[in-house]
């Protein structure tokens, strides 16, 4: 069936890095934007990042540009999110999700993983 | 950036009630809006797009409605499994996609 699943988090101290993956499974990933969004403990929703089926569109969030970078592999239906210099307001749980088709405008967020959880402190 | 307001921020409602969600965008997001649905523990699942289209799967009690800055998510009978938190979402003008604060409904 269509299924995202995020790996990669974990416990780090300020300063250092992290790269979460998300495998795509069940759908024809190239033909797919794709996005990552966290969720700070008990708080909403923030979009963090956005990848084009070619990767020749990227955007990100203005709390992440510049130390964080999304990447994605077609061949290995995986999308990336390389996070350095973290801070502790970047601890959340960090999804990724599908974000419509590469042939029309980004689409809502209709599928989702479960969720990889980044905790950042001293 | 496209600011949304959720209300009520949260809503306490029996099974069975008729429950309406408002999100008001700061400016003209079009048709371009989006409801989800999170429990406790569970990643968000699309309910609406686009206004007033049910995602898959998702039952007809559920309807969406609006235009331009003002939109509302009804449930027309809650059932138990509907008790959640419900965000409102934006794609008409980005970067930055935007979310609204959410609001969570909850049991009476």
């Amino acid at each position: 069936q269509v299924q995202l699943m995020e790996s990669g988090g974990g416990f780090v101290k300020p300063g250092e890095s992290l790269r979460l993956s998300c495998a795509a499974s069940g759908f024809t990933f190239i033909d797919y934007y794709m996005s990552w969004i966290r969720q700070a403990p008990g708080k909403g929703l923030e979009w963090v990042s956005y990848i084009s089926c070619s990767s020749s569109n990227i955007e990100y969030g203005e709390s992440v540009k510049g130390r964080f970078t999304i990447s994605r592999d077609n061949a290995k239906n995986s999308v990336y999110l390389q996070m350095n210099s973290l801070r502790a307001d970047d601890t959340a749980v960090y999804y990724c999700a599908r974000a419509g088709r590469c042939a029309s405008d980004v689409g809502p967020f209709d599928i989702w993983g479960q969720g990889t959880m980044v905790t950042v402190s001293s | 950036e496209i600011v949304l307001t959720q209300s009520p921020a949260t809503l306490s409602s029996s099974p069975g009630e008729r429950v309406t969600l408002s999100c008001r965008a700061s400016q003209t997001v079009g048709k371009y809006l989006a409801w989800y649905q999170q429990k406790p523990g569970q990643a968000p699942r699309l309910v609406i797009y686009d206004t007033s289209n049910r995602a898959t799967g998702i039952p007809a009690r559920f309807s969406g409605s609006g235009s331009g800055t003002d939109f509302t998510l009804t449930i027309s009978s809650l059932e138990p499994e509907d008790f959640a938190v419900y965000y409102c979402q934006q794609r008409a003008h980005w970067p930055p996609l935007t979310f609204g604060g959410g609001t969570k409904v909850e049991i009476k």
